[in-house]
């Protein structure tokens, strides 16, 4: 148990379909971050919230809508997702953001989705 | 840009033996955080290990040592006395210190242990 949660575990679904991904850290921790682990690229860091805050979008496309209600959650809204967007999506969280700190990011288990 | 190269897609080590794992990189900056991941099949990517730049001396975690050579830009990880829990996909990432918390990720490599 790594305190970072992700739900659900697994998710089909067709282009058309409207669809969340749901993370929850029981750390306390402040800063949250989604990433795309694609087969054989670079985990892509996607977005970032520091104390609820985005930080930082790595120029994701629209489809994909971030939301961090607290620094203990932190939804993925999916909506006309394309084939190409099936992947692993990964959830992470740190202590907030100070100078010279290591902010370790500790990750959750991982929601597969496929989209047909 | 930063950027991190892992060239063994795959590696393969016999139990209770030694393997190093490699990892070069680019970057302008003095100070900066590596680190190795370890994700086992089970998906939860978990650190292994982490190097601040402005250290020295190499980091050492149990089984798990790095090789930390700053000139050469090169952070290997070193796996001894191998066991069957070590097979997984190994991951290196960058990070540069200050306010910004955005790991840079290799491409992994794949690590099997064989009896």
């Amino acid at each position: 148990e790594t305190g970072v949660t992700q739900t659900p575990r697994h998710l089909v679904m067709g282009m058309t379909n409207k669809k969340s991904l749901k993370c929850e850290q029981h750390l306390g921790h402040n800063a949250m971050y989604w990433y795309k682990q694609s087969a054989k690229k670079p985990l892509e860091l996607m977005f970032v919230y520091n104390f609820k805050e985005q930080t930082e979008n790595n120029s994701v496309p629209s489809r994909f809508s971030p939301e961090c209600p607290n620094s203990s959650h932190l939804f993925l809204h999916l909506h006309t997702l394309q084939p190409e967007d099936s992947a692993l999506y990964l959830c992470a969280s740190s202590q907030g953001w100070t100078s010279g700190s290591v902010n370790e990011q500790f990750f959750g288990p991982g929601t597969r989705l496929t989209v047909l | 840009a930063q950027t991190v190269t892992q060239s063994q897609p795959e590696m393969s080590v016999q139990e209770a033996e030694t393997v190093t794992l490699s990892c070069t990189y680019d970057t302008s900056e003095s100070d900066y955080y590596l680190f190795w991941y370890k994700q086992p099949p089970s998906r939860q990517m978990i650190l292994v290990i982490r190097q601040e730049a402005y250290k020295q001396q190499n980091a050492t975690e149990n089984r798990f040592s790095v090789n930390f050579q700053k000139a050469a830009k090169s952070f290997s990880l070193k796996i001894s006395d191998s066991q069957l829990g070590d097979a997984a996909m190994y991951f290196c990432a960058y990070r540069n210190t200050g306010t910004a918390s955005k790991l840079t990720f290799g491409t992994g490599t794949r690590l099997q242990v064989t009896l």
